[in-house]
């Protein structure tokens, strides 16, 4: 079965730095392109990055360009998300999230996602 | 690219409703693969539609996607009381961009 388990969330101070991980697992990690989605409180969802597949491409949301870094570590199964530069907007819950599968359709669809980890960022 | 839902809509149970998702930059297209979320407190979303209008592994057919205009639209006919929920619609702009709408809070009285 099919699991993504978000961690590294906590507080931060504006300006700081906080790495997110996401552990993959039920499937085969190097076949799929990966995202982070995040969910400030109360509030709607909000795209953060992709990562291709094989990890040569990568795309953000404007907000985050510039700051956050998606990677991945194939040989652990594991999505990360580097987030430099934090603001108090940044303040959310960071879902890691997965296409319904491959092929020119499924692959732009999020279908699976972790139960997310919280990020605050505040002084 | 701002994509625009009802903050919040109202439905009689057994009625009709549908929520909207409107794109900032023009009309909506099923190249965009819209895809409609419910997102219960705590919970991260669940699929219910995507690419305009299949219906995800599990949902009732009483939900239906729809271009409708220029929007992407989800309706509920036949409401329950267990629909009251937050939906949210969302959207593959490229192959490397995706955009969510803010959400429709759904309220069934």
């Amino acid at each position: 079965q099919l699991h993504l388990v978000e961690s590294g969330g906590g507080v931060v101070q504006p300006g700081g730095s906080l790495r997110l991980s996401c552990a993959a697992s039920g499937f085969t990690f190097s076949s799929h392109d990966m995202h982070w989605v995040r969910q400030a409180p109360g509030e709607g969802l909000e795209w953060v990055a992709v990562i291709s597949y094989d990890g040569n491409n990568r795309n953000y949301a404007d907000s985050v360009k510039g700051r956050f870094v998606i990677s991945r570590d194939q040989s652990k199964d594991t999505l990360y998300l580097q987030m430099n530069s934090l603001r108090v907007d940044d303040t959310a819950l960071y879902y890691c999230a997965r296409p319904k599968d491959n092929g020119y359709e499924y692959i732009r669809i999020i279908e699976y996602w972790g139960r997310g980890t919280l990020v605050t960022v505040s002084s | 690219t701002v994509v625009t839902q009802e903050p919040s809509l109202s439905v009689s149970p057994g009625g009709t409703v549908t929520l909207t998702c409107a794109l900032s930059s023009g009309s909506v297209s099923t190249a965009y693969y819209p895809t409609w979320y419910r997102q219960t407190p705590g919970q991260p979303p669940r699929t219910l539609i995507f690419s305009t209008n299949s219906r995800s592994s599990g949902v009732p057919d009483r939900f239906s996607g729809s271009i409708l205009g220029d929007k992407a639209a989800l309706t509920i006919t036949g409401a329950q009381a267990d629909d009251e929920s937050d939906y949210y619609c969302a959207m593959s702009l490229t192959s490397d961009i995706w955009v969510f709408g803010g959400g429709t809070k759904l309220t069934v009285l």
